[in-house]
C-alpha cells in the first residue's frame, strides 16, 4: 500500500544528544514536509522540500537540520541546539500540481528528552 | 502572512446531531485552499475534506460538509449525524501558492467529544 511511514514511534533522547527520524514516502511526491506539534497546540512547519537535493527553512528551523538526497526520503534531525524539543514530529508529503493537492502525513514520531 | 484562527477548544455534542466547528482564516493570498484534518488519540492527521477560493459550491464528502463564506473568511467545518468515533481534535488549515511551497498553516484545533 502506498503511504508514509517514520520511525521510531517513540524516541527517547538525553541533553545534548543529536537524533534522526526517518521519513520515507512511495506515493511518489515530490514535496515532503515536517511539521511539529506541541500539546494542545497546531501543527508548525520546520523545513520542507520540493525537489530531491534541495529544501527551505520553516518557520521553526533552528535546532533542526534536514536532507533531500531521495525522494522517497526526508530524514530530520534533531540537534543539540534545539532548546525544547519534546513534541511529537509529523512528516507529510504532497504533489505539487495545484494547491489542491492534499498533504498526507505519516504516523508521527513522539520525541521526549530525558 | 496567513493566519487560521479556531476560536473553540472543545466542543461536545450528542450522538446524531450535527455540530459545527468554526474556523475564520486571514490571507492576502487571491486563490487559497482551505482542508480540514481529523487527528484522533493516535496522532494521526486525517484529511477530511477541501475547499479551494475559487470553488462555487460549498465542498462535501459523506458526513462532512463546509459552510465557505468567503466575504467573511470563514470556513466552519459541518459534521452531521455525529458518531462516537468522531471524538477526536480537528485542525482547520490554509494553504497559498505564496507559501512555504505548499505548506499548510494551521489552527490550533477544537477538541470534540461525542457523547451517547
Amino acid at each position: 500500500d502506498g503511504g508514509i511511514t517514520q520511525s521510531p514511534k517513540y524516541l527517547f533522547r538525553k541533553e545534548g544528544q543529536n537524533v534522526t527520524l526517518s521519513c520515507e514516502q512511495n506515493l511518489n511526491h515530490d514535496a515532503m514536509y515536517w511539521y511539529r506539534q506541541d500539546p494542545g497546540q497546531g501543527l508548525r512547519l520546520i523545513y520542507y522540500s520540493q525537489i530531491v537535493n534541495d529544501f527551505q527553512k520553516g518557520d521553526i528551523a533552528e535546532g533542526y537540520s534536514v536532507s533531500r538526497e531521495k525522494k522517497e526520503s526526508f530524514p530530520l534531525t534533531v540537534t543539540s541546539a534545539q532548546k525544547n524539543p519534546t513534541a511529537f514530529y509529523l512528516c507529510a508529503s504532497s504533489g505539487l500540481a495545484d494547491a489542491r493537492n492534499e498533504q498526507f502525513f505519516g504516523p508521527g514520531t513522539r520525541l521526549t528528552v530525558l | 502572512a496567513q493566519k487560521i484562527t479556531q476560536t473553540q477548544p472543545g466542543m461536545f455534542v450528542q450522538e446524531k446531531e450535527a455540530v459545527t466547528l468554526d474556523c475564520t482564516y486571514d490571507t492576502s493570498d487571491q486563490s487559497y485552499g482551505l482542508f480540514w484534518y481529523k487527528q484522533p488519540s493516535s496522532g494521526e492527521m486525517i484529511f477530511l475534506i477541501y475547499q479551494g477560493s475559487y470553488d462555487e459550491q460549498n465542498a462535501t464528502e459523506g458526513r462532512y460538509s463546509l459552510n465557505f463564506q468567503k466575504a467573511r473568511k470563514s470556513a466552519n467545518l459541518v459534521i452531521s449525524a455525529s458518531q462516537l468515533g468522531d471524538s477526536a481534535m480537528y485542525f482547520c488549515a490554509m494553504r497559498g501558492y505564496s507559501n512555504s511551497g505548499y505548506a499548510l498553516n494551521f489552527g490550533k484545533g477544537t477538541s470534540l467529544l461525542v457523547t451517547p
